[in-house]
């Protein structure tokens, strides 16, 4: 079993969709969660981060933290073609910089 | 405010040589960490330096190593190269957490190694 697992996708979604991605980690000591989206041929940028369970918004997204069923979602609202990219989700113990990344999923937003 | 910079952006070596690979991080930062991405699996964490040190280090081969001079600027080594080292090498600096940092990481553009 991976530590951090995605769906590698792709995930296809019309334009103005909801885009739901999620992600489950084995490690119950992990404490930070965040999401990164990288462009082909970028490198990884933080869309956002998460520490207590529950929703946390930001724009059109929103993380998503269930700790207790070990799982952490990211929410892409009125999806845009510009959101195609490979999502990362990447999870650490605290108290460390040793992140733990999922493969990804790749997103395909449909015009 | 620069970013983070890696050095040589591309390169092409054959087995058994060694490569050294450069990061200068964000102005400010102390950690920088470095991840080896292929597309099968993914960013693996290869070790994280603080002042010098290495706090963390990941599950690879010791032909793996890296240091950090007193400036934050990093380096890595990879000795022997296998054909299974080709991948793009990113670097990543942050700020320390104890400064009230989020633990965001930002990457710099990656070296991108080809091993023939």
């Amino acid at each position: 079993q991976k530590e951090v697992e995605q769906n590698s996708g792709p995930l296809s979604v019309p334009e103005g969709a909801i885009a739901s991605l999620n992600c489950t980690y084995s490690d119950r000591g992990s404490q930070s969660f965040f999401w990164y989206r990288q462009y082909s041929g970028k490198s990884p940028e933080l869309i956002m981060f998460i520490y207590s369970n529950g929703d946390k918004e930001d724009g059109r997204f929103t993380a998503q933290l269930n700790k207790a069923s070990q799982y952490v979602s990211l929410l892409i609202r009125d999806s845009q073609p510009s959101d195609s990219a490979t999502y990362l989700c990447a999870v650490n113990r605290g108290g460390t910089y040793k992140y733990i990344f999922g493969t990804g999923t790749r997103l395909k937003v449909l015009a | 405010k620069a970013g983070v910079t890696q050095t040589p952006r591309y390169l092409i070596k054959t087995r058994g040589q060694q490569v050294t690979l450069s990061c200068s991080p964000i102005s400010g930062h102390r950690s920088v960490s470095w991840y080896q991405q292929t597309p099968g699996q993914g960013l693996q964490f290869l070790f994280e330096y603080f002042s010098e040190t290495q706090r963390n280090k990941g599950n690879f081969p010791g032909r793996f190593s890296g240091r950090q001079f007193s400036n934050s600027r990093s380096e890595m080594n990879v000795s022997t190269l296998e054909l299974g080292d080709s991948a793009l090498y990113l670097c990543a600096s942050s700020l320390d957490g104890r400064q009230g940092a989020t633990g965001e990481l930002f990457f710099g553009e990656g070296s991108r190694l080809t091993v023939l």
